[in-house]
């Protein structure tokens, strides 16, 4: 299987701050890798695909970058509805595997 | 709305049986693969299995594979996740999840059902 090690595994940041999460694979997985927002008591939420691609209606605070084994999620302007916790899934074989999680606090 | 509508939170004792389901509505159900996540309390998801409901083309995670069944039946629109004997080890909440067409990502995600057991 594919390990998915993300880090930090939690950050503090105020509204406005510039967050990059980080992901990295245990084995190269090209472009394929998706970010996920959960929030408490809800269903994750795709936010991009094809490590750089936003889903659609998703804000464009949001981007992706990387290829291979490392990846980064970032938030350019941190907003208040974007405290949640983020996760990567690789999405190159089976079984699909996501990683331990980031949760982005308010500080 | 697009949507995945899954059914409520159970309560079972180990050894019982229970079949949670999935239903798609407002779209092409039999068109795109619904898979089944599971997620412990403070914990990642876990890729559990998928399903096609086309075919009833299924795949199972190693980690899952003989544990739970996996099915559909298309003419209700609606997938399955089932256990032939829970354990406490069970617990968790499970999500049904809609792969994208493009790639194995998952685009819609229902709300999750709560499984419980215990003695």
């Amino acid at each position: 299987d594919i390990q998915m090690t993300q880090s930090p595994s939690s950050v503090s940041a105020s509204v406005g701050d510039r967050v990059t999460i980080t992901c990295r694979a245990s084995q190269g997985i090209s472009s394929w890798l998706a970010w996920y927002q959960q929030k408490p008591g809800k269903a994750p939420k795709l936010l991009i695909y094809a490590a750089s691609t936003l889903q659609s209606g998703v804000p464009s605070r949001f981007s992706g970058s990387g290829s291979g084994t490392d990846f980064t999620l970032t938030i350019s302007s941190l907003q208040p509805e974007d405290f949640a916790t983020y996760y990567c899934q690789q999405a190159n074989s089976v079984p699909l595997t996501f990683g331990g999680g980031t949760k982005v606090e308010i500080k | 709305e697009v949507q995945l509508v899954q059914s409520g939170a159970e309560v079972k004792k180990p050894g019982e049986s229970l079949k949670i389901s999935c239903k798609g509505i407002g779209y092409s159900f039999t068109s795109y693969w619904i898979g089944w996540v599971r997620q412990m309390p403070g914990k990642g998801p876990e890729w559990m299995g998928i399903i096609y409901p086309g075919d009833s083309d299924t795949r199972y995670s190693p980690s899952f594979q003989g544990q739970v069944t996996i099915s559909a039946d298309k003419s209700i629109s609606t997938a399955y996740l089932q256990w032939s004997s829970l354990k406490a080890s069970d617990s968790g909440m499970y999500y049904c999840a809609r792969r994208s067409a493009v790639a194995e990502y998952f685009d819609l995600w229902g709300r999750g059902s709560l499984v419980t057991v215990s003695s």
